[in-house]
């Protein structure tokens, strides 16, 4: 069974910094890879997704992406107090179910005034 | 336009009784997904629909759990004979494409807070 790690954290970053959160993934053979921020008692929402290796930005958030290691980590830049949430790295299912998404437990960010 | 919407937003049930939750998806959207997310535990899926069809159940927890999807639109899971431990927050999620051979965005409604008494 595919696994997707996260650090739980809480990771906390002063204001005006870059948050940077990491996740890891089994499956060499994964393809979809998606950033959701979870506020506390909200439903996930996406931020981002990539596909290909390297870096994807939209705004101040930034995905990287290595296959090879196996890796896709999400960085905040000016982190800012409402930031504060869980991010969860979600990637596609394995065999035949591919179009499935299989979640990391997330890390919890805090960014401090 | 309107986001995936979930009903009811809280349900309290007492141990045994049957529950149905349901979902309206994004107007146009064809796959929809229910997912299960207990206290401080990650997303756990449970089923997909594409169109009205469920190629894969596998993730139901057993099978007390059902779900079914008519008009290609507002899908409905229901619980019978609920357990403790059944007590999670139920998530639907819908996108615009499925395919099998990679996942695609996926938009979350608000989710239904089930506690079973």
């Amino acid at each position: 069974q595919k696994e997707v790690e996260q650090n739980s954290g809480p990771l906390s970053v002063p204001e005006g910094a870059i948050a940077s959160l990491n996740c890891t993934y089994s499956d060499r053979g994964s393809q979809s890879f998606f950033w959701y921020r979870q506020y506390s008692g909200k439903s996930p929402e996406l931020i981002m997704f990539i596909y290909s290796n390297g870096d994807k930005e939209d705004g101040r958030f930034t995905a990287q992406l290595n296959k090879a290691s196996q890796y896709v980590s999400l960085l905040i830049r000016d982190s800012q107090p409402s930031d504060s949430a869980t991010y969860l790295c979600a990637v596609n299912g394995n065999g035949g179910s591919q179009g499935n998404l299989i979640f990391g437990k997330g890390t919890k960010l805090s960014v401090k005034p | 336009g309107a986001g995936v919407s979930q009903s009811p937003s809280n349900k309290v049930t007492e141990k045994g009784k049957d529950v149905e939750l349901r979902c309206d998806p994004i107007s146009g959207h064809t796959a929809l997904y229910w997912y299960r997310q207990s206290l401080g535990q990650g997303l756990e899926f449970l089923i997909y629909f594409q169109g009205n069809s469920a190629p894969d159940k596998s993730g139901l927890p057993s099978d007390r759990f059902s779900a079914e999807r008519t008009g290609g639109s507002v899908s409905t899971l229901t619980i019978q004979r609920t357990q403790q431990e059944d007590s999670a927050v139920y998530l639907c999620a819908s996108s615009s494409r499925h395919s099998l051979q990679e996942a695609y965005e996926q938009y979350f409604g608000p989710g239904t807070r089930l506690t079973v008494t």
